[in-house]
């Protein structure tokens, strides 16, 4: 198993660009999570799928969409990316009775000018 | 949304015991105590997970006293490796917990 994978690894955009996160999981998890993680900060959640179609807001949504078209995928996207949304990148998943046990990818660094 | 305060850092030196307290006063009935590690680059792992009194596993042990109101995550002989970011978060779902800043461990030789 792969696991949580994170697709680009790192990516540089202008101010105003747009851009998809790709996050992938390959244990069969219902839910899907996307958070930042700001310098010297814990993770804050943006948004969230509980199943395949169905996506909800988290801590900080503002700036993002999100998608769930399958399962096993859960894409992030920036319409018109803003330096305030430069940051590092976590996609997670979890089974649906697992409580808060969730397994992390490797990340995605965002870097905005 | 239960909150939880953690200390900022803490440095140990190899082969000591690290006890991490982890305060949560307003933690409900349903909640579970999960604990987080870490590393520079890479996105957290899951450690421990508990509800009440103590629960040991091959990397850790989490004691939760009675109340519920606290606790305490103890790595035994820790080694540089060990070095990380610890968070502790409090939640019945994913969705409803929060990744505070969490405690950095620093292991020195």
């Amino acid at each position: 198993n792969a696991g949580v994978t994170q697709t680009p690894k790192f990516r540089v955009l202008k101010t105003g660009q747009s851009m998809t996160l790709l996050c992938a999981q390959d244990m069969n998890h219902e839910y899907m999570y996307w958070y930042r993680q700001d310098p010297g900060m814990g993770l804050r959640l943006i948004h969230y799928s509980v199943g395949e179609g169905t996506t909800a807001k988290g801590e900080v949504p503002d700036g993002y969409n999100v998608s769930r078209l399958k399962k096993q995928n859960f894409l992030l996207g920036l319409e018109s990316a803003a330096p305030s949304q430069t940051s590092v990148y976590f996609c997670a998943s979890s089974y649906k009775s697992e409580l808060v046990t969730q397994y992390f990818g490797p990340g995605t660094r965002l870097l905005v000018l | 949304l239960a909150k939880t305060t953690q200390p900022i850092s803490m440095d140990s030196y190899e082969g000591q015991e690290v006890n991490i307290t982890c305060s949560h006063n307003n933690i409900a009935t349903n909640d579970y105590i999960t604990w987080y590690q870490q590393f520079p680059s890479q996105g957290p792992r899951f450690i421990i997970q508990g509800y009440k009194t103590k629960v040991t596993n091959e990397v850790a042990s989490l004691f939760i006293p009675a109340d519920r109101k606290s606790s305490t995550l103890s790595l035994p002989r820790v080694s540089l490796s060990d070095t990380a970011v610890y968070y502790c978060l409090v939640g019945d779902k994913s969705f409803k917990t929060i990744f505070g800043a969490g405690t950095r461990l620093f292991v020195k030789a």
